[in-house]
């Protein structure tokens, strides 16, 4: 089994700053099983980011995605106040199997 | 508009069974694989059943797996989980949600599309 780990679990961050946050795989995956969430208080998740840098319809390109093996990355090149919220990495194994990294909280400074 | 909607949840006692449904309007949903994904209070996700299209294929976790059954009826656009012996550790929101492959060559997965979600507790 694949374990995500997401660091750090905290980010305390000003709107207009760079916000980079890390997701760690146990075992390479391939990266185009490799997506990224968003998930605000009271709201279902949104995808951001799929096949680890690819964004999905209707993303602002602040957002970006990357890495490979087993180290991927998302940064907000400069925060918005809508942007603080909890992200959360995902890896499939194969279709139709998920799993959830523990999740990285944004919040402001 | 592509729209997935929850329904089924509440308060049941432990060991009691619940039923929880999931509309899709919006798309073809005979065409996609669908997964159940729930997330207990102040907690992260947990993805828990998935079914593929045509429910060739089913998959639990193993939080759920011999408690649960996943179902579709493609004739009614219509996702469902049926819990039984439920433990105060499935109390959670559950959401639907449907999965992608990024377009013809199908070589992603992801899921793109989410519904609100149904709210279970799990108390006496």
């Amino acid at each position: 089994e694949i374990v995500l780990t997401q660091s750090p679990g905290t980010l305390s961050l000003s709107p207009g700053e760079r916000a980079t946050l890390s997701c760690r795989t146990s075992q390479t995956v391939s990266s185009s099983y490799l997506a990224w969430y968003q998930q605000k208080p009271g709201q279902a998740p949104r995808l951001l980011i799929y096949g680890a840098s690819r964004r999905a319809t209707g993303i602002p390109d602040r957002f970006s995605g990357s890495g490979s093996g087993t180290d991927f990355t998302l940064t907000i090149s400069r925060l918005e106040p809508e942007d603080f919220a909890v992200y959360y990495c995902q890896q499939s194994p194969g279709s139709p199997i998920f799993t959830f990294g523990p999740g990285t909280k944004v919040d402001i400074k | 508009e592509v729209q997935l909607v929850e329904s089924g949840g509440g308060l049941v006692k432990p060991g009691g069974s619940l039923r929880l449904s999931c509309a899709a309007s919006g798309f073809t949903f005979s065409n996609y694989n669908m997964h159940w994904v729930r997330q207990a209070p102040g907690k992260g996700l947990e993805w828990v059943s998935s079914i593929t299209y045509r429910s060739t294929y089913i998959y639990y976790a193993d939080s759920v797996k011999g408690r649960s059954t996943i179902s579709r009826d493609d004739a009614k656009n219509s996702l469902y989980l049926q819990m039984n012996s439920l433990r105060a550790e499935d109390t959670a929101v559950y959401y639907c949600a449907r999965e992608d492959c990024g377009g013809n060559s199908c070589s992603y997965y992801y899921m793109d599309v989410w519904g609100k979600g149904t709210t279970v507790i799990v108390s006496s």
